[in-house]
């Protein structure tokens, strides 16, 4: 089963609006949490690092305005795209490293988003 | 200079058939390897590490070579389940974020 769960998996809202999907830790808590975006046919591109109870770090080019990340607890992490733009359509994904020092990474099961 | 570099395929071979990835990697402090298998619209799967001396999981094996940043998976006795986007994947210890190459796609015919 899933040990990381992200929701929604599909989305369409309209431009201008603000939509969040949220990424939470099954049976296990996770410190950090990461966020990629994926365009089509494109890899996966790291948009931030998400820190329980701090700030997010935020990859060059990413604007922390627009992409909101919240880590309020050790099993939940929030992506908030505020004004959304049909730009911002794409495939976003989290993941969790298992442990501290562990390399093992769980994938959510990726969020869809379609901003018409 | 992409960090991880592959080659997009894609791949068409037929069931049976060995196949070769490759994959190469710009961070000399890169510490960890995997390939993951992303089917399409789905989320990336841990397919194996990649380990220096190499490694091998049923019909599948990695190789590492440090000296040159290269990185390979070789799959062995083709299935149609094997069709799928095959990444590259690359983490230094300090970052502890995956780097992910953009995928070889690979399609098994019957």
């Amino acid at each position: 089963g899933a040990v990381v769960s992200q929701h929604p998996s599909r989305v369409i809202c309209k431009s201008g609006t603000s939509v969040k999907i949220e990424c939470r830790s099954l049976d296990f808590q996770a410190t950090t949490m990461f966020w990629y975006r994926q365009f089509p046919k494109q890899s996966l591109m790291l948009m931030a690092t998400s820190n329980e109870g701090s700030k997010a770090t935020y990859e060059q080019g990413v604007e922390k305005d627009k992409f909101l990340i919240n880590h309020a607890s050790l099993t939940l992490s929030t992506l908030t795209v505020t004004s959304a733009h049909p730009e911002d359509s794409s495939f976003y994904i989290c993941s969790a490293r298992l442990g501290l020092a562990g390399n093992t990474i769980y994938f959510g099961e990726g969020s869809w988003l379609t901003v018409v | 200079r992409k960090e991880v570099e592959q080659d997009p395929g894609p791949f068409n071979v037929p069931e049976g058939a060995t196949v070769a990835f490759n994959c190469t990697y710009s961070n000399s402090a890169s510490q960890s390897f995997f390939w993951y298998r992303q089917d399409c619209r789905k989320e990336p799967k841990l397919l194996m590490s990649v380990y220096s001396s190499g490694n091998e999981d049923g019909r599948f094996t990695a190789q590492l070579n440090r000296a040159s940043q290269y990185i390979s998976l070789l799959i062995r006795d083709s299935k149609l389940s094997d069709s799928a986007t095959y990444l590259c994947v690359v983490s230094d210890t300090g970052r502890r974020a995956l780097t992910f190459g953009s995928g070889t796609r690979l399609q098994v015919q019957p």
